[in-house]
């Protein structure tokens, strides 16, 4: 497809599993990240990655939360021992390169409920 | 620490009159990028306008036009014409170093 895919769309799970999170980039897109929107609130930076360069991890909340991308392609978000408060929209974005003026490309996201 | 500020949680408007949405940023940076961002309750963020900070001259997009004061650090967007399809949430974002820094968001209502 032409844009950035999210799967699954929605995800209910209970509170201590751990759930993983899928984004699919557009090709060639080198740019990468990942964030989080909780109910009624603004979009919180998570991480980025930039082609084979070490991620910017300084948004992930706790140590429960890891990402991981295989060169240019996907890229997977793992929380694990899931609680309440994880629960949120989880936004997914890609852009040609990293440089400041390029625009990021979001998905649709995953809905992820913590029972 | 870099921070954005939408002091509007909601604004109204009629049907082909103007709108305008504040937002206020603070940042030490003298070089970076701010956006508008439009979220319809589909929930994709779609990017409306985009400003350089070291680019005078305001952006415009067709009905969209910004006014960006940089020594103010104020960056509000101005909606002419609004339509039916402009009701959604706008969010105001900077971005240095790569990632977006938004504000709360504003939800703009269309009436007819």
């Amino acid at each position: 497809g032409a844009g950035v895919s999210q799967s699954p769309s929605n995800k209910v799970t209970e509170k201590g599993k751990d759930v993983e999170l899928r984004c699919d980039p557009i090709s060639g897109h080198t740019a990468l990240y990942w964030y989080r929107q909780r109910l009624g609130q603004g979009l919180e930076f998570l991480i980025y990655f930039q082609g084979n360069s070490a991620p910017d991890k300084s948004g992930l909340p706790s140590d429960r939360f890891s990402a991981e991308r295989t060169g240019e392609s996907v890229s997977t978000l793992t929380i694990q021992r899931t609680q309440q408060e994880d629960s949120a929209v989880y936004l997914c974005a890609s852009s040609l390169v990293g440089g400041d003026g390029q625009p990021q490309h979001f998905g649709d996201g995953t809905r992820l409920s913590i029972l | 620490a870099q921070t954005v500020t939408q002091s509007q949680p909601e604004m109204s408007v009629q049907e082909a009159e103007t709108v305008t949405l504040s937002c206020t940023y603070d940042t030490s940076e003298s070089d970076y990028y701010l956006f508008w961002y439009k979220q319809p309750p589909s929930r994709q963020m779609i990017l409306v306008i985009r400003q350089e900070a070291y680019k005078q001259q305001n952006a415009t997009e067709n009905r969209f036009s910004v006014n960006f004061q940089k020594a103010a650090k104020s960056f509000s967007l101005k909606i002419s014409d609004s339509q039916l399809g402009d009701a959604a949430m706008y969010f105001c974002a900077y971005r240095k170093g790569g990632k977006l820094i938004f504000g709360q968001g504003t939800e703009l209502s269309v009436k007819p």
